[in-house]
């Protein structure tokens, strides 16, 4: 098991550029989630994915991002355009879903994104 | 979700057990308390979660009160390694499913 995997894991762009972050959560899970850590505001709920479908993204804080997952193998955040405040480690996290049992997050090393 | 409140920091001599505590007195009784750990930069670790009896794995035991208003994370024998932030995290089953990280407890095992 190779765990969550995330790419890249190190960005640097630059101002109105586009950023794609990439997560392979673990085979067998079904459900994905996208957090945001700072220093400021620590680690902060994105979105969050059930079998495919985003299932709440209140914390998703601009029309500027946006997150998909086409599949249950593959899923994206994607900033356009990135703005300096952007800057921070993204993780992704992967469960299994289970409404009767505890449900436990695994967490992919993260991607420091840096918008200069 | 139930809220938590834990210490912003604590110290603990290597070697020596590590209790970290948590409150949730808003805790609802289908709602799971979860641990997990943050060290330096790397992705969150699950440690371990409970419902309402005390529980205990390879890296720690949770001591859940019996009102389940709080609880205690021990970390039987801190290592250096065990420096760390850790979360407590209060969560049902249903409803939003969110998990929410709060502050956390920022662990130092001092040599």
């Amino acid at each position: 098991d190779a765990g969550v995997i995330q790419s890249p894991r190190h960005e640097v762009t630059e101002m109105g550029q586009e950023v794609t972050l990439r997560c392979k959560p673990i085979s067998g899970h079904n459900s994905l989630f996208w957090y945001r850590q700072t220093m400021m505001r620590g680690l902060e709920l994105l979105i969050y994915f059930n079998n495919n479908v985003p299932i709440d993204d209140s914390g998703m804080p601009e029309d500027r991002f946006s997150a998909k997952m086409p599949n249950a193998s593959f899923s994206t955040l994607k900033i356009q355009p990135s703005e300096p405040r952007d800057s921070a480690v993204y993780f992704c996290a992967s469960s299994s879903y289970s409404v009767s049992g505890a449900n436990v997050l695994t967490f992919g090393a993260g991607s420091r994104l840096t918008v200069l | 979700d139930a809220k938590t409140t834990q210490p912003p920091s604590m110290d603990c001599a290597e070697g020596r057990a590590a209790n970290l505590p948590c409150n949730h007195s808003t805790i609802s009784g289908n709602e799971y308390v979860y641990w997990y750990r943050q060290i330096h930069s790397q992705g969150p670790q699950y440690i371990i979660h409970g419902l309402k009896n005390n529980e205990t794995n390879e890296m720690a035991s949770l001591i859940i009160t019996e009102d389940r208003k709080s609880s205690t994370l021990i970390l039987p024998h801190a290592t250096l390694r065990d420096t760390a932030v850790y979360y407590c995290i209060v969560r049902g089953l249903s409803g939003t499913y969110k998990y929410i990280f709060g502050t956390g407890t920022r662990l130092k095992v001092l040599a």
